[in-house]
């Protein structure tokens, strides 16, 4: 069965301090790859999504880039963290097509302090 | 642009009454969507998905929803909710064809014993 992780689940980082939040998806092929905010009244906000390796895809400028260095891997990285970076980060994956649903994985709560 | 709206933003209701949830977008084009949930601690779920066909479809722990096309409108509902139906709700659209899911800002939906 397709399981997807996503690590660590919680982290505090200064201001100006990189990150690099990941993701893996096992049990299947060239799936389609996500990151999502969720924020309180905001619902879920697409940042990035993913086709294929090294394929990425943004939504909203920002101070996050993202890579998809295999297939199965999704990073969201930043060279130096902003106080508004704060929020819940979710990692989905789909089928191929992406009319199949999401699977999301557990999320990351980042503080910026 | 396109855009989902989940008008209700808290509901409480007691245990056996009946549940509602509004979800309305903007797009005209074709459509697939979906209900997740969140149970407190827990990650996001599929509940249900509309995909085509039958626009009353049947999801999990006996949710339907309704897809209007007319009104641009995909309802939740539950005849009779459950203590551990407490949890936030979101409605998603994907355009037919693309890889983009565009969310609601979700409602949280308490239910008293």
């Amino acid at each position: 069965s397709q399981t997807i992780h996503q690590w660590p689940a919680t982290l505090v980082q200064p201001v100006g301090s990189p990150l690099s939040l990941e993701c893996t998806v096992e049990g299947t092929s060239n799936p389609n790859l996500y990151w999502y905010r969720q924020a309180a009244g905001r619902g879920l906000q697409l940042l990035f999504y993913s086709v294929g390796i090294g394929q990425i895809s943004s939504e909203v400028p920002q101070n996050l880039s993202a890579s998809r260095p295999q297939d199965r891997q999704f990073i969201l990285s930043s060279k130096k963290l902003l106080l508004s970076d704060s929020g819940f980060y979710l990692c989905a994956w789909s089928k191929t097509g992406g009319s199949h649903g999401y699977t999301f994985g557990s999320g990351t709560r980042l503080t910026v302090v | 642009a396109q855009s989902v709206s989940q008008h209700n933003h808290h509901v409480i209701l007691s245990e056996a009454a009946s549940l509602e949830l509004g979800c309305n977008y903007s797009y005209g084009g074709t459509v697939n969507l979906f209900w997740y949930v969140q149970y407190p601690g827990q990650h996001l779920q599929l509940l249900l998905k509309y995909f085509s066909g039958d626009p009353l479809v049947k999801g999990i722990k006996g949710f339907e929803a309704e897809f209007i096309k007319s009104k641009f409108s995909f309802n939740l509902r539950k005849p009779s909710v459950q203590w551990s139906d407490t949890a936030e709700y979101f409605c998603a659209v994907n355009p037919a064809g693309t890889y983009k899911y565009i969310f609601g800002t979700g409602t949280r939906l308490k239910v008293l014993a």
